[in-house]
């Protein structure tokens, strides 16, 4: 079945830029997500590209994807404290009714 | 708007037992996706409702089943539970079967 990658954790400087990679085994994938997940909390979408797209840009996110190497990243510019939580890739399957999500990176951004 | 709503927040329950998790979808929300996420992993496909019918299902045993009612709400029910059901379970309610999913706080589950 699918697989979905994630480094663990990441530490960034107030102001500094975030990127946080993801690879992905399947290639049918038809959408990926980026999801944040703050401490008791649930998931909250933060973006989403389609797989036919390199690259998508909303406001501070930047998500760019080769398909080629099954690679997503996401890129938050001027990060803040309030940017500190997990987040989660997902790639969504062609059938469009699952979503299969990495472990997760913990990104603590510090002042 | 109102947005996904589980209940109860927190339990706590013996091997063995039964429990029934239940999830408000959001308004003007037909579809309903159940996820198990462990302490420190990221979530797993449980199933999917749409229109009252199961839309897809994960790798979990038959003692995971669901509901979803005609107000789209659901039900999440295991049976016979294992210390290792103990997880955190998100409720993701969408416009149509999409990924974009509108996660509710979720039920913690402890198994003793």
């Amino acid at each position: 079945g699918e697989d979905v990658e994630q480094s663990l954790f990441l530490s960034v400087r107030e102001g500094d830029s975030s990127v946080i990679n993801c690879t992905y085994t399947d290639s049918s994938s038809t959408y990926l997500y980026w999801y944040k997940q703050e401490p008791g909390a649930g998931l909250q979408l933060l973006t989403y590209i389609f797989s036919n797209m390199d690259m998508k840009q909303d406001q501070r996110l930047t998500v760019l994807l080769n398909k080629k190497d099954k690679h997503l990243s996401l890129r938050i510019a001027d990060t803040q404290t309030g940017d500190s939580a997990i987040y989660f890739c997902a790639s969504e399957e062609a059938a469009g009714n699952k979503l299969t999500f990495g472990g997760g990176t913990r990104v603590l951004v510090k002042p | 708007e109102t947005g996904v709503t589980q209940s109860p927040t927190h339990l706590i329950k013996t091997r063995g037992q039964q429990v029934t998790l239940r999830c408000s979808s959001q308004s003007g929300h037909n579809t309903v996706s159940w996820y198990q996420q462990a302490l420190g992993q990221g979530p797993q496909f449980i199933f999917q409702y749409y229109r009252e019918e199961e839309n897809g299902r994960g790798n979990f045993p038959p003692r995971f089943s669901g509901l979803q009612f005609p107000n789209y709400s659901s039900e999440l029910n295991v049976n016979a539970l294992e210390l290792d059901d103990s997880a955190l379970y998100l409720c993701a309610s969408s416009p149509g079967g999409t990924g974009e999913l509108f996660f509710g706080e979720g039920s913690r589950l402890t198994v003793l």
